[in-house]
């Protein structure tokens, strides 16, 4: 199966734009999903497709994709956006039908 | 409330097993895929199973095939995972979640801890 990298650790300053990346094969045919996951908590949707923002995520998360490269870009970061963030994506190799998950990277927000 | 709980979770030996139920609430449970994904702890996100709304396609990871089995009752708004020949690097917080386009996990339950330990 395809596998996806993530940073283990990035950190920005309070107001600053950050940008989380993930790399893997699987994304030059398949949009990467991002979710953000707090201490203690279930893992949520911030970004998925081309990019498409759920209901109720801020408009400073928005997300990108160039070969096979996605990314996750928060525009003016927040105390609040401190958190491990994970990409996912299908797996481009063998059938499709399975699902893979970067190794998450962890935001610290200065 | 859109919601989904999970229920079940527990400490059982190496080698036993252990039935994962997922409730779903405010939505039309029978659209949806449904999946479940669990996270070993400290440890990050890993795609477990996921099953169609009509339960006609399944998935599963290598790690669990064969011994896990999902399933769902469109009738009661549930989802299930039959968890056998568990074993220790099984133990994870076992997340239920709602899913698009297969990949997409747009609403996770709480989670339950599964322990696989002597």
């Amino acid at each position: 199966s395809s596998e996806l990298t993530q940073d283990p650790a990035v950190s920005v300053a309070l107001g600053q734009t950050v940008r989380i990346t993930c790399q893997g094969d699987s994304l030059r045919s398949y949009y990467a999903s991002w979710y953000q996951q707090k201490p203690g908590q279930a893992p949520v949707l911030v970004i998925y497709g081309k990019n498409n923002r759920p209901s109720g995520i801020p408009d400073r998360f928005s997300g990108s994709s160039s070969g096979n490269t996605a990314s996750l870009t928060i525009t003016g970061a927040q105390a609040e956006d401190e958190a491990d963030y994970y990409c996912n994506s299908r797996d481009s190799s063998g059938n499709h039908l399975n699902v893979v998950f970067g190794g998450g990277t962890k935001l610290t927000v200065l | 409330q859109v919601q989904l709980v999970e229920s079940g979770g527990g400490l059982v030996k190496p080698g036993g097993s252990l039935r994962l139920s997922c409730a779903a609430s405010g939505f039309t449970f029978s659209d949806y895929y449904m999946s479940w994904i669990r996270q070993a702890p400290g440890k990050g996100l890993e795609w477990v199973s996921y099953i169609s709304s009509s339960g006609s396609t399944i998935y599963y990871a290598d790690s669990v095939k064969g011994r896990f089995t999902i399933s769902r009752d469109n009738a009661k708004n549930s989802l299930y995972l039959q968890m056998n020949s568990l074993r220790a690097e099984d133990t994870a917080v076992y997340y239920c979640a709602r899913v698009g386009g297969i990949a997409v996990a747009g609403l996770w339950g709480q989670g339950t801890l599964v322990t696989v330990s002597s």
